[in-house]
């Protein structure tokens, strides 16, 4: 079956950096893609960019442009997020989901990553 | 950028039908996709491109999509309904994902 699983909870201060990862199994990693999304408390899912896994290709929403940068590890079948000059309001539970090897729909969640960014 | 308005909230009694509306400019023109989300869990995809169920989702999950309305039916309104709601479309003006502003199912 098919499964996201993502690394733990983060603390982090403002201006830090954080990064997530999302290891895949229960189909062929290559043949699709990842989105990453993200969920403010209270607030509805807000997407942040994808990732091809066969190719490395990617699209980032224009609100994280040149703060995000997606990879992924083939060899590992993870796909990794990172998000620089944390504010507070980047609090958030983060996801990672299967998609399309071009954007299609987010078929599979991870179970979720909460990141608190707090001084 | 492009908006999806849904309604906050619906109310259902057991066994009835509930219909969630995710309005958006000329949305039918679009591939629509649906999220069930309950309390501190994952959304889960209950109805992808308008109206098709991934495995393993009940059919009383239905959807349906025309001129600048999408509609997400759930019939035989169940208590393990209750949770949020959201549409998702890909907008490719600005090449990203828009998801719905949400709707709580609340069974009666």
């Amino acid at each position: 079956q098919v499964q996201l699983v993502q690394s733990g909870a983060e603390v982090k201060k403002p201006g830090a950096s954080m990064k997530v990862s999302c290891k895949a199994s229960g189909y062929t990693f290559t043949s699709f893609g990842i989105s990453w999304l993200r969920q403010a408390p209270g607030q509805g899912p807000e997407w942040m960019g994808w990732i091809s896994a066969k190719n490395g290709n990617t699209k980032y929403a224009q609100k994280f442009q040149g703060r995000v940068t997606l990879t992924t590890d083939t060899s590992t079948s993870t796909a990794y997020m990172e998000l620089r000059s944390l504010r507070s309001d980047d609090t958030a539970i983060y996801y990672c989901a299967r998609d399309g090897i071009v954007v299609i729909v987010n078929d599979y969640w991870g179970q979720g990553t909460l990141v608190t960014v707090s001084s | 950028s492009y908006v999806l308005t849904q309604p906050p909230s619906v109310s259902v009694a057991p066994g009835q039908t509930a219909n969630i509306t995710c309005g958006g400019n000329n949305v039918g023109r679009k591939s629509v996709h649906w999220y069930q989300q309950k309390p501190g869990r994952a959304p889960v995809l209950v109805v992808h491109d308008d109206s098709d169920r991934p495995s393993g989702i009940t059919e009383r999950f239905s959807g349906s999509n025309s001129g600048n309305t999408a509609t997400l039916t759930i019939s035989w309104v169940e208590a393990g309904d209750e949770a949020d709601y959201y549409c998702q479309v890909w907008d490719s003006s600005s090449d990203s994902y828009v998801f719905g502003t949400g709707t709580k199912v609340a069974v009666l």
